[in-house]
């Protein structure tokens, strides 16, 4: 069984663009949550997305967003860069969310803003 | 609010050593689960156990055991004779308990262990 996978695995973006990440699923597994992980910060929740609907949001502003496709694949976008967006952002996905059901994480991608 | 707190940032131990891991959380949920996550230079998030708020027993996997104690509000991870591949930051994460809930998982700062020969 083919685990979480995340493209690219290494970006580097300039101050004031925008960058889209993908995570695609284990197959079968319908939520699909992601994580910024900074070593200031730690592992923040971003969001989960469940059925392509965004089930819960964690406290980032809004130039994070994300979105999910009808075959439980994600995206996220993060508009008007900043070097504080520097991170490793991690995507999890689970059968169908929740604490019950584990959630298998991907390598994440790693970005950096200059 | 949720909060998990790792208060240990690194620990050293010589291959061999047995080695305690401590989390302590905070939660006003009376029903949550507990997590604990390893990270190895790869990036990637393993899952290692997952212990809801009602089932206080001890758990043993091998050379690895946790130690849930509600009435301190800790969940603490020992490794016991401990080798070079665990190696690796380990995280205790915090979960609200209500099953129609989002997958929020709440993380602690993660303790880096490092063993060597």
């Amino acid at each position: 069984k083919a685990g979480v996978t995340q493209t690219p695995r290494y970006l580097i973006k300039t101050r004031g663009q925008q960058v889209t990440l993908s995570c695609s699923p284990i197959s079968g597994h319908r939520s699909v949550s992601w994580y910024q992980q900074t070593p200031g910060q730690g592992l923040q929740f971003l969001f989960e997305y469940f059925s392509e609907t965004q089930r819960n949001k964690g406290n980032f502003p809004g130039r994070f967003s994300g979105r999910q496709f009808s075959n439980s694949r994600s995206e996220m976008n993060v508009s008007t860069l900043e070097l504080g967006d520097s991170a490793l952002y991690l995507c999890a996905s689970s059968l169908v969310g929740g604490p019950l059901y584990e959630q298998y994480f991907g390598p994440g991608t790693r970005l950096t803003v200059t | 609010a949720q909060k998990v707190t790792q208060a240990q940032t690194e620990i050293s131990v010589v291959e061999k050593e047995d080695v305690t891991l401590d989390c302590v959380y905070e939660t006003r949920d009376t029903t949550y689960y507990l997590f604990w996550y390893k990270q190895p230079p790869s990036g990637e998030l393993v899952f290692l156990i997952r212990r809801n708020s009602f089932d206080e027993q001890n758990e043993i996997s091998g050379r690895y055991s946790w130690n849930f104690q509600k009435s301190t509000s800790s969940f603490n991870f020992t490794i016991t004779a401990s080798q070079v591949v665990d190696s690796a930051v380990y995280f205790c994460a915090l979960s609200p308990g209500n099953t129609g809930t989002a997958s929020k998982l709440t993380f602690g700062t993660g303790t880096r262990l490092q063993v060597t020969l």
